[in-house]
C-alpha cells in the first residue's frame, strides 16, 4: 500500500523568510510525487510534480521542491514567503501504474506580516 | 481554456436521500476521477473512469456509485445518505489514467451538506 505522511499539521513563517513544508512517502517501485495548495473554499491548485530526473523540481509561483530517494521525502520549498503564500498545501503520490492519487493530511501554512 | 467544471457549488440533503454530482472535464481529457474531502483531512480517492468504463475504485461503500457519459462528462451518485458523507466532493481530469503524464487538475468542489 502506498501512503504519504505531512508530519506538521501547521506551519507558521515570517514574510521574507524560507519556509519549508515536510513530506514523507512509502510506496513499491517509483513514485511519481506532487505538491498541491488549496485556498479557502476552493479546489486544489497544481503547484509542482516530480516523474524523473532533476532532483530538485521547480513550480508555480516561486515554489520548489526537492526529491531525496533514500530518505523517501519530497518537501516543499520557497526562498521568500509572502503573506498571499498562506493555504493549505497537499503531499500526494502516484505509484507505478497506479490511477490512485494518495494524499497527506496536508498543512497549514501561514505566513505572518 | 475551461478548467475543470462542477455543479452544484453547495447543496444540503437530509439522511436517507439521494444526490447527484457533476464534473465537466478539461476539453481534451478522458479520464475524470472522485475524491472525498472530510473537513480537516486529505482527500480521498473514490473512483476513477476512462474512456466511460471504471478503472479504479476506493474504499467507498455500495451507496457511492458514478458513471462517465461520452462526452466524458460524469456523474457521482450517493444514495440513502448518512450525516457523514457530508465533505467537499472534487473532481479530477486527466489525459490518460495511468503512467507518467496521469497529472489530474482539480475542479472548485461540491460542497455536500447531510442534515
Amino acid at each position: 500500500a502506498q501512503s504519504v505522511a505531512q508530519p506538521e499539521d501547521q506551519v507558521n513563517v515570517a514574510e521574507g523568510n524560507p519556509l519549508t513544508v515536510k513530506c514523507t512517502y512509502s510506496v513499491s517501485g517509483n513514485p511519481y510525487l506532487f505538491w498541491y495548495v488549496q485556498y479557502p473554499n476552493r479546489g486544489l491548485q497544481f503547484l509542482l510534480k516530480y516523474i524523473t530526473g532533476d532532483n530538485l523540481v521547480k513550480g508555480s509561483y516561486g515554489f520548489e521542491a526537492e526529491f531525496n530517494k533514500s530518505q523517501t521525502s519530497f518537501h516543499l520549498k520557497k526562498p521568500s514567503a509572502l503573506v498571499s503564500d498562506s493555504a493549505l498545501y497537499f503531499c500526494a503520490l502516484f505509484g507505478a501504474g497506479s490511477y490512485q492519487l494518495t494524499f497527506g493530511k496536508g498543512t497549514k501554512l501561514s505566513v505572518i506580516p | 481554456d475551461a478548467g475543470v467544471t462542477q455543479s452544484p457549488t453547495h447543496l444540503i440533503k437530509t439522511r436517507g436521500q439521494h444526490v447527484t454530482l457533476r464534473c465537466s472535464p478539461i476539453s481534451g481529457h478522458k479520464s475524470v476521477s472522485w475524491y472525498q474531502q472530510v473537513l480537516g483531512q486529505g482527500p480521498q480517492f473514490i473512483f476513477q473512469y476512462y474512456e466511460k468504463e471504471e478503472r479504479g475504485r476506493g474504499n467507498f461503500p455500495d451507496r457511492f456509485s458514478a458513471r462517465q457519459f461520452p462526452n466524458y462528462s460524469s456523474e457521482l451518485n450517493v444514495n440513502a445518505l448518512l450525516l457523514g458523507d457530508s465533505a467537499l466532493y472534487l473532481c479530477a481530469s486527466s489525459r490518460v489514467y495511468s503512467g507518467d503524464y496521469n497529472e489530474q487538475f482539480f475542479g472548485p468542489g461540491t460542497r455536500l451538506t447531510v442534515l
